[in-house]
């Protein structure tokens, strides 16, 4: 059974740049979130979808950052203009429900310059 | 919103030692898992333990909700198993503890 795919795996930008992040969860999980881990630190929550809803996003900040996820499947999260403080590790993750086993993909890691 | 405590912040170990990683929460909780986050970053699942005690090879866990903790026992600890140990709990969503950094020397 294939893991959460994640792309790109690295991505170097120039501040104020826009971002994309695409995440494939595994087949049949309705519920899809992105993290952010900062470096040494464990990961926190941006945004929790079920099915094509996002039912938390009060952790996103939404004057730059953005989410879709069209059809309940696969999701994007946007970055638009990208800042210094943003470089981190962007992580999605599956799971079938809220409460079962998350799996987490191999994560993006954002440098921006 | 729930707070995570794990403990020790960091270990270091001669391959062959056991060692208990701790991991406190403030609150009840619907699910508890324990990850290993390897050197390039990927989050391995360990357990799915929101409560109960669960085996696999040398690793084990235990999580007693009624006190609001957990344990992950790793025995005869080997090289490979290096890297960060997160706790992570579910109230109304995950929340995860700053983690356990796991070094083991050969």
């Amino acid at each position: 059974e294939a893991g959460v795919v994640q792309s790109p795996r690295y991505k170097i930008i120039e501040k104020k740049q826009p971002v994309a992040f695409w995440c494939n969860p595994i087949s049949g999980h309705n519920t899809l979130y992105w993290y952010l881990q900062n470096l040494g630190q464990g990961p926190e929550l941006l945004i929790r979808y079920e099915n094509e809803e996002a039912v938390d996003d009060s952790q996103l900040p939404k004057d730059r950052f953005s989410a879709e996820r069209l059809k309940g499947v696969d999701s994007t999260l946007k970055i638009q203009p990208a800042e210094l403080g943003d470089s981190a590790v962007y992580l999605c993750a599956s799971s079938m429900s809220r409460n079962n086993e998350q799996f987490f993909g191999p994560g993006t890691r954002l440098t921006v310059l | 919103g729930i707070q995570v405590e794990q403990s020790p912040p960091d270990l270091i170990l001669q391959e062959g030692a056991n060692s208990t990683l701790r991991c406190n929460f403030s609150d009840s909780v619907n699910n508890l898992q324990w990850f290993h986050q390897n050197p390039w970053g990927q989050l391995i699942n360990l357990f799915y333990i929101p409560s109960g005690t669960k085996q696999n090879g040398r690793l084990s866990a235990t999580t007693v909700a009624t006190e609001r903790y957990s344990l992950l026992y790793i025995s005869s600890s080997q090289t490979t198993d290096s890297g960060v140990y997160f706790c992570a709990v579910v109230r109304y969503d995950m929340r995860f503890g700053a983690g356990t950094r796991l070094t083991v020397k050969p």
